[in-house]
């Protein structure tokens, strides 16, 4: 079975700082994919970005990027320029490419942004 | 509806009620996940579809749970006897693609709250 560890469960960060929030997973399969998801307070649960384990490049998405070592099981979530909007909890997951399972989730860090 | 509803959103049982809950994806879209999300933790998977057929129910933690999508697009969460271990938030997502990457959109959840 997959597992999803996120160690930080907060973090505070200033306004127009840059925070990173760390994730590593545990798995034997080779081929899968990660996504941070972020969950505003509303409770909705958003998609930031997501890595296809195959790829060597980091995935980018505007002030989000991650950066993915595949043989470390390490996803960290790097978020650039931090915005008041960016508070919220963040969770790590991990999907099989088979696709036939849901994620698997962390506990989540909450992020605070400090104005 | 432009996302992922869930209804109802709150819902108070008393210990040993059924309860029901719905999840109406976005049209078209073939996947469909439950998740179960206990305060302060990240969200667990529960049971997934793939159009009608229910691919994997290997999450659910009882057989008190039971969960079904009749025509392929609606979907109910039921569960029977319900327990105070039961109260969480119960996420639903669905997705166009049944890849390991196509993204999930989350509902707002629903919030059981067992007494």
């Amino acid at each position: 079975a997959q597992t999803v560890t996120q160690s930080q469960p907060e973090m505070s960060v200033q306004e127009a700082e840059t925070v990173t929030l760390s994730c590593t997973y545990d798995t034997s399969e080779s081929d899968y994919y990660l996504f941070w998801y972020k969950q505003p307070p509303s409770r909705q649960m958003i998609l930031v970005i997501r890595q296809e384990a195959y790829k060597q490049q980091n995935a980018t998405e505007n002030r989000f990027s991650v950066n993915f070592q595949k043989a470390a099981k390490s996803f960290s979530l790097k978020i650039s320029d931090s915005q008041l909007g960016d508070a919220a909890m963040y969770f790590c997951a991990y999907r099989s490419a088979r696709g036939a399972d849901g994620l698997t989730f962390g506990k989540g860090t909450h992020l605070i942004i400090q104005p | 509806g432009a996302g992922v509803s869930q209804s109802p959103r709150y819902k108070v049982a008393k210990r040993g009620q059924d309860v029901a809950l719905r999840c109406d994806p976005i049209s078209g879209h073939v996947s469909l996940f439950w998740y179960q999300q206990a305060l302060g933790q990240g969200p667990e998977f529960l049971t997934y579809f793939q159009n009608e057929a229910q691919l994997d129910k290997s999450g659910l933690p009882s057989d008190r749970f039971f969960a079904e999508r009749p025509e392929g697009s609606v979907s109910t969460l039921k569960i029977q006897r319900t327990q105070q271990e039961d109260s969480a938030v119960y996420l639903c997502a669905s997705s166009s693609g049944t890849s390991g990457t196509s993204e999930q959109f989350f509902g707002p959840g629903t919030r059981l709250t067992v007494l």
